[in-house]
């Protein structure tokens, strides 16, 4: 079956570690993305990728890095940075061009740092 | 730039009585418009969207929604709600590079 996965759905860290959560898409898109949740917030876009070897920020990059080295795989970092990173994080992947782009979202990892 | 505002954070509605979500958006051009339904710790899924022609339209598990240019308004409806539609629901407006911008979502919660 085609989809995205995340690991792990549960991640503890001590505060100052770096943490890095994977995404896996085997749904041959091209655009991966991920977003921050918080509650009452919404999602916010963190990074988002629109093929391989190439990416952009979103509105809250900072304090995150990501890396897109093949095309089913888009980790994404949590730098010791990132002031308040206990959230639930969600990627998502879509194909690209003109018109409407349906986004397909993973289950999500949800990070609590102590 | 696009945005969504979704009027009400919690929506609490009796079994069987009718669901009405309410979104409006902002666009500098004609919009791509999404709900999507997330359940307790889980991802989203779509539920429906509405990109042209009809301005109704019909998605999953009995949802709807209609797209009112005039209004800006893309409101999510259910004739009949059911114990199994208690989750969060968000109406997003996709912008450029296909990327999605999200109210702050809706909380329904149904009574027995």
């Amino acid at each position: 079956d085609g989809g995205i996965t995340q690991s792990p759905k549960y991640l503890f860290r001590k505060e100052g570690q770096n943490v890095t959560l994977s995404c896996e898409q085997n749904l041959n898109h091209d655009a991966m993305y991920w977003y921050r949740q918080d509650p009452g917030q919404g999602l916010r876009l963190i990074y988002y990728s629109q093929i391989v070897n190439d990416f952009q920020k979103g509105d809250i990059a900072e304090g995150y890095s990501v890396s897109r080295e093949k095309k089913e795989s888009f980790p994404l970092t949590v730098t010791s940075a990132q002031k308040n990173p206990t959230a639930f994080y969600l990627c998502a992947s879509s194909i690209t061009g003109e018109g409407w782009n349906e986004q397909f979202f993973g289950p999500g990892t949800r990070l609590t740092v102590l | 730039a696009q945005s969504v505002t979704q009027l009400g954070s919690h929506v609490s509605v009796s079994e069987g009585a009718l669901v009405l979500l309410r979104c409006n958006y902002s666009s500098s051009v004609p919009p791509y418009l999404f709900w999507y339904v997330q359940y307790p710790n889980q991802g989203l899924q779509l539920l429906l969207k509405y990109t042209t022609g009809a301005t109704l339209v019909k998605g999953i598990n009995g949802f709807e929604a209609e797209f009112k240019k005039s209004e800006t308004s893309f409101h999510l409806t259910k004739p009949s709600a059911h114990m199994s539609d208690a989750a969060e629901y968000f109406c997003a407006v996709q912008g450029s590079w296909g990327k999605l911008q999200f109210g702050a979502g809706t909380q329904v919660v149904v009574t027995p």
